[in-house]
């Protein structure tokens, strides 16, 4: 059964600091990992797709990159601000299911 | 573009008591799956239908069951509620099952008392 981890649980930087956000794996046989972010009480929203046959995905200050060999994926926000504060979950997607890990919950402080 | 859209917000049930959570996907998005998040942590992965068939389960029993229409709707059914099926119930779409992000809604939070 797929395993997912997320380290650290929770995170608070000052704003304008870059960070990075860990998410391990246990089973290699994915077709994609995707990030979301959810704020509280909501849904979650897409942030990158990566398939399992690229090495990374950017979007804008978002840059997240897929190691399967070693099932690892890092989220790496740069510049950050106070709205990107929020929970980050990693998730992936194997055959006909999907599982996603505990979240990092991010405070980004003015 | 609508939005995927989930119906309604909140819920409170009495256990043992059956529930109907409704969900409304973007057009065009033949694949929809649900979730069950506790709070604090992910959402944990229910099922998933492809073309209004079931084709994905995850480590939830039978009275756990949905359906998805030809009008991109779908539904979650809860059968025999226990106090533990409280939690968010997220729903999301996608164009497909492996290439595409997920869309989700904001989800219908279930209290069961």
């Amino acid at each position: 059964k797929q395993e997912v981890t997320q380290i650290p649980a929770a995170l608070s930087v000052p704003e304008g600091e870059n960070l990075v956000l860990n998410c391990s794996f246990t089973d290699s046989a994915i077709y994609n990992l995707q990030w979301f972010r959810q704020d509280p009480g909501k849904g979650l929203t897409s942030l990158l797709l990566i398939q399992s046959s690229q090495r990374e995905q950017t979007s804008g200050r978002l840059n997240a990159s897929l190691d399967k060999s070693s099932g690892r994926s890092t989220l790496y926000i740069a510049a950050s601000q106070p709205g990107d504060s929020a929970t980050y979950l990693c998730a992936g997607t194997g055959a006909n299911n999907l599982f996603f890990g505990t979240g990092t919950r991010l405070t980004v402080i003015p | 573009e609508t939005g995927v859209t989930q119906s309604p917000t909140h819920l409170i049930k009495t256990r043992g008591q059956q529930v109907t959570l409704r969900c409304s996907s973007q057009s065009g998005h033949n694949t929809v799956s649900w979730y069950q998040q506790a709070l604090g942590q992910g959402p944990q992965f229910i099922f998933q239908y492809y073309r209004e068939e079931e084709n994905g389960r995850g480590n939830f029993p039978p009275r756990f069951s949905g359906l998805q229409f030809p009008n991109y709707s779908s539904e979650l059914n809860v059968n025999a509620l226990e106090l533990d099926d409280s939690a968010l119930y997220l729903c999301a779409s996608s164009l497909d099952q492996y290439n595409s992000p997920l869309h989700f809604g904001n989800g219908t939070r279930l209290t069961v008392t």
